[in-house]
């Protein structure tokens, strides 16, 4: 099992450009989370899909944030028009259903915007 | 609104010695709890989880915690510590129970080890 899969693992942007996050799950898990980790805002949930459908958006940044999840093998977090306080660790996680099953971490994207 | 407390920010021990790392939580319901450690530039890792049960709950690599309902606490702790747990250790709470829910984490424990 190799684990939930984060690409690219660094990403360098300039402001103003697009950045596209992705993140495979670890097979046969039908939950998929994605969280951002700061020094300043420590780790905060952005979004969660269930079976590919989005289920809670309630962290993610009202402009410029889109989450999608395609099929069930993926998932993508695009940030248009990055801008500096954009730069962060973006997180995924992945967790099966239907019982109290933990969540498990991929490495991480580091996006920086100069 | 739910949410998680870890009142220190760094704690240094030495190698050796045991080791209570605090967690305090806030929540109308009793959440499921989660201790999580973070390696230099990698992902989290689950050391150990409580959902119901005995209080006392075993983790990975010699980790314990105890939920007290009580205190809203939930204390890591390892008897003996080694240089290599230095790390970056997350409590963290899934407010609704449940898997499929989203995990709000506190503020995060830095633990060095000396040797």
């Amino acid at each position: 099992n190799a684990g939930v899969i984060q690409t690219p693992r660094h990403k360098v942007t300039g402001k103003g450009q697009e950045a596209t996050l992705w993140c495979e799950p670890i097979s046969g898990h039908s939950a998929v989370f994605w969280y951002r980790q700061t020094i300043v805002q420590g780790l905060e949930f952005l979004t969660y899909f269930r079976n590919q459908a989005p289920i809670d958006d309630s962290g993610m940044p009202k402009e410029r944030f889109s989450a999608q999840m395609p099929n069930q093998s993926h998932s993508t977090l695009k940030i248009q028009s990055t801008q500096p306080q954009d730069s962060a660790v973006y997180l995924c996680a992945s967790s099966l259903l239907g019982g109290p099953y933990e969540q498990y971490f991929g490495p991480g994207t580091r996006l920086t915007v100069l | 609104a739910q949410s998680v407390t870890q009142p220190d920010a760094r704690v240094t021990v030495s190698e050796g010695a045991s080791l209570q790392l605090r967690c305090k939580y806030s929540s109308s319901v009793t959440p499921y709890l989660f201790w999580y450690v973070q390696y230099p530039r990698q992902g989290l890792q689950l050391l150990l989880k409580y959902y119901s049960g005995d209080p006392v709950v075993q983790g990975v690599n010699g980790f314990e915690a105890e939920f007290s309902k009580s205190n809203s606490s939930f204390h890591l702790r390892k008897a003996s510590v080694h240089w290599s747990d230095s790390a970056v250790y997350f409590c963290a709470v899934s407010p609704y129970g449940g898997s499929g829910n989203k995990l709000i984490f506190g503020t995060g424990t830095l633990l060095s080890v000396k040797p």
